[in-house]
């Protein structure tokens, strides 16, 4: 059974700070993908990483995929109040074949005081 | 382009009876898969349909059923109700693609569904 653990499972910081989210599995994944959730919402997409090693960048949000695919971090710089919600990350096992099937993460929680 | 839609938001129901939730896809995506997510178990796989076939099933009981129609619109059936199926049930629709291919999923707003 494929699982994807995250670290911390809350993190309350002040406006300004910086923060890294962890997301470590034991498996490998052809693709990751992370989304933000907010209370009663859907999951909004991030990014999604594909290739081991890859480094992508969103505004402040910066995300790498491990070299070994088994893991990914969320890194956001001077983090602001609507950086607050559940982060989560997604992994995606395509070598057996065609699928959609995305495994979650236990998500992190995040609220950022002003 | 309008996002994944999804019907009805809020629904209360009781032990025992059943219930369909509906969802429809982003124009053009052709895979629609469905997830439970509840405060302790998180966001768990329920089955994903592409071109009218399920392509794949999570670990959750025959209770728990979907189809898809020819224009991609979804729609799962849970019958005979549990307290605890009450969770958010998400609907994500993708392109699609075939073996190989990174299908980026879009998700909906969701369906809460409580059961009394």
């Amino acid at each position: 059974t494929q699982l994807l653990e995250q670290s911390p499972q809350f993190l309350s910081i002040q406006e300004g700070e910086n923060l890294t989210v962890y997301c470590n599995s034991s498996s490998v994944f052809s693709s990751l993908q992370w989304y933000r959730q907010e209370p009663g919402e859907g999951p909004v997409l991030l990014v999604t990483v594909v290739t081991g090693g890859e480094v992508k960048k969103l505004k402040r949000l910066t995300f790498q995929f491990g070299d070994a695919r088994k893991d990914s971090s969320l890194h956001i710089t001077a983090a602001q109040p609507g950086d607050t919600g559940l982060y989560l990350c997604a992994g995606s096992n395509i070598y057996g074949g065609a699928t959609n099937k995305l495994i979650f993460g236990t998500g992190t929680l995040l609220a950022v005081q002003p | 382009k309008a996002g994944v839609t999804q019907t009805p938001r809020y629904l209360i129901k009781t032990r025992g009876q059943q219930v369909t939730l509906s969802c429809s896809p982003i124009s053009g995506h052709r895979s629609v898969s469905w997830y439970q997510q509840t405060p302790g178990q998180g966001l768990q796989f329920l089955f994903e349909y592409f071109s009218e076939t399920q392509r794949n099933k999570g670990n959750f009981p025959g209770r728990f059923s979907g189809r898809q129609f020819s224009n991609s619109r979804s729609e799962m059936n849970v019958s005979t109700l549990e307290l605890g199926d009450s969770a958010l049930y998400l609907c994500a629709s993708s392109l699609g693609l075939g073996v190989g291919d990174v299908n980026e999923q879009f998700f909906g707003p969701g369906t809460r569904l409580t059961v009394l």
